[in-house]
């Protein structure tokens, strides 16, 4: 598509439920991101996919957050068990930058909005 | 690690007046820097980014930023501000060769008062 598309944009839920969040990239960007942005805060990363594989999931808070690219396209984040701190928007990215010279420029979605009761 | 550091967290101008908002980074390598702006209930945008070409680097909408290697700077200007570029803007470093990720700043509040 022509942009990141990322749903639901809202997403309500209790504490305790499980949780996928889904992020369709643009076509051809083989590298996609997942940040999280809390109230007031800059955006914090979380994990990022060159291709089906995580290349960096240092920022993923505990093991109740996961994420899989299985086709190297769309993205999808799961998160187990929520909690109430894990209120947030969910951001996805994604670039076509594969290293080397030049900059990694990402295109983001508008967000999904997580609220944990 | 790499790290930015965004100075203040509410910029207030009058509209017609300069705009600077202050970035210093950290790094360990030689970075890309870039700002991006999100403006209320919208996503991020690209402003400009910077990657060892020139210093000055221009972007969209009449902003400006100088990478300044003595100083470990990236501040963003724009010489007359606008009402609509009331918004949140995060400076944002590149990671280190291991890794892809781009680091935020906590980013800068910016009003615009008439």
């Amino acid at each position: 598509g022509a942009g990141v598309s990322q749903t639901p944009s809202n997403k309500v839920t209790e504490k305790g439920k499980y949780v996928e969040l889904r992020c369709d990239p643009i076509s051809g960007h083989t590298a996609l991101y997942w940040y999280r942005q809390s109230l007031g805060q800059g955006p914090e990363f979380l994990i990022y996919f060159q291709g089906t594989g995580a290349a960096d999931d240092s920022g993923l808070p505990n093991d109740r957050f996961f994420a899989v690219r299985p086709e190297g396209s769309v993205s999808t984040l799961k998160i187990q068990r929520t909690e109430r701190g894990d209120s947030a928007v969910y951001l996805c990215a994604s670039s076509n930058y594969g290293g080397g010279s030049g900059a990694n420029v990402l295109t983001f979605g508008a967000g999904s909005r997580l609220t944990v009761l | 690690a790499q790290s930015v550091t965004q100075l203040d967290s509410h910029v207030s101008v009058s509209e017609g007046t300069p705009v600077l908002l202050r970035c210093n980074y950290s790094s360990s390598y030689s970075p890309s820097l870039f700002w991006y702006v999100q403006h209320p209930n919208k996503g991020l945008q690209l402003l400009l980014k910077y990657t060892s070409a020139a210093t000055l680097v221009k972007g969209i909408n009449g902003f400006e930023a100088e990478f300044k290697k003595s100083e470990t700077s990236f501040h963003l200007t724009k010489p007359s501000a606008h009402m609509s570029d009331a918004a949140e803007y995060f400076c944002v470093v590149s990671g280190d060769g291991a890794t892809n990720k781009l680091i935020f700043g906590t980013g800068t509040l910016l009003a615009v008062q008439p």
